[in-house]
């Protein structure tokens, strides 16, 4: 059955620290995976995607990670903001063009001054 | 960015009513879908479509219907509200293929509430 699975559920850290979501995922075909950060009552908004040759991938204090062998992946915060406080959310697309979305249940990160 | 706009934002109705959740883009992209995600949970699909005329079932698609008539419009429609429908909905949408990767942009929702 294709999943994705993330851990911490939640996440409570202090501004300025780093911080490591992770996701595993069991999705087969893979085409690639996206980190998504929703804020509350938003919508969700891409941060990275990565393919299957691609094992990292920043955007500004957003690092990704993928290892496609494991099937695991990493988002890496540095330097917390207070507007880090969301949900982030894993989604593994499989091979054909915009299907086979399957979304993780997301973190809850939690950023306290 | 793609300009998705969902209304209303916010909806409180009652039980037995009849409603629609509209979603509009303006980016000319083909492929739109509808989540539904309660607080704190994952999102699940209900309905979406690749194009004008195609409509596909989620996984959560009873007791709801959409259409695609237009490729700027893709509503979504309870034909009788219940409690349980009580949630966010969210649409979006990926662009296509030649235009790049199939990331999907999200509309900003509507919080549903059914008394």
């Amino acid at each position: 059955k294709n999943q994705v699975e993330q851990s911490p559920q939640s996440l409570i850290i202090l501004e300025g620290k780093n911080c490591t979501l992770q996701c595993n995922y069991t999705v087969s075909p893979f085409s690639n995976l996206r980190w998504y950060k929703q804020d509350t009552g938003r919508g969700p908004v891409s941060l990275t995607i990565m393919t299957f040759s691609e094992n990292t991938k920043s955007n500004g204090r957003y690092t990704a990670t993928l290892d496609a062998d494991t099937k695991q992946s990493s988002l890496h915060i540095t330097a917390s903001q207070l507007s880090d406080s969301a949900s982030y959310i894993c989604v593994v697309s499989g091979s054909y063009y915009g299907q086979n979305f399957v979304f993780g249940p997301g973190t809850r990160l939690s950023v306290l001054p | 960015e793609a300009d998705i706009y969902q209304t209303p934002r916010y909806l409180v109705i009652g039980t037995g009513k009849k409603i629609t959740l509209e979603c509009s883009q303006t980016m000319g992209h083909d492929k739109m879908y509808w989540y539904q995600q309660d607080p704190g949970m994952e999102l699940h699909l209900i309905h979406y479509s690749y194009g004008v005329n195609s409509t596909e079932k989620g996984d959560l698609s009873s007791e709801s219907t959409v259409s695609r008539i237009r490729t700027e419009h893709f509503p979504l429609t309870l034909e009788s509200a219940r409690p349980s429908h009580t949630s966010q909905y969210l649409c979006a949408t990926v662009p296509p293929r030649e235009r790049g990767t199939d990331t999907q942009y999200f509309g900003p929702g509507t919080r549903l509430t059914v008394l």
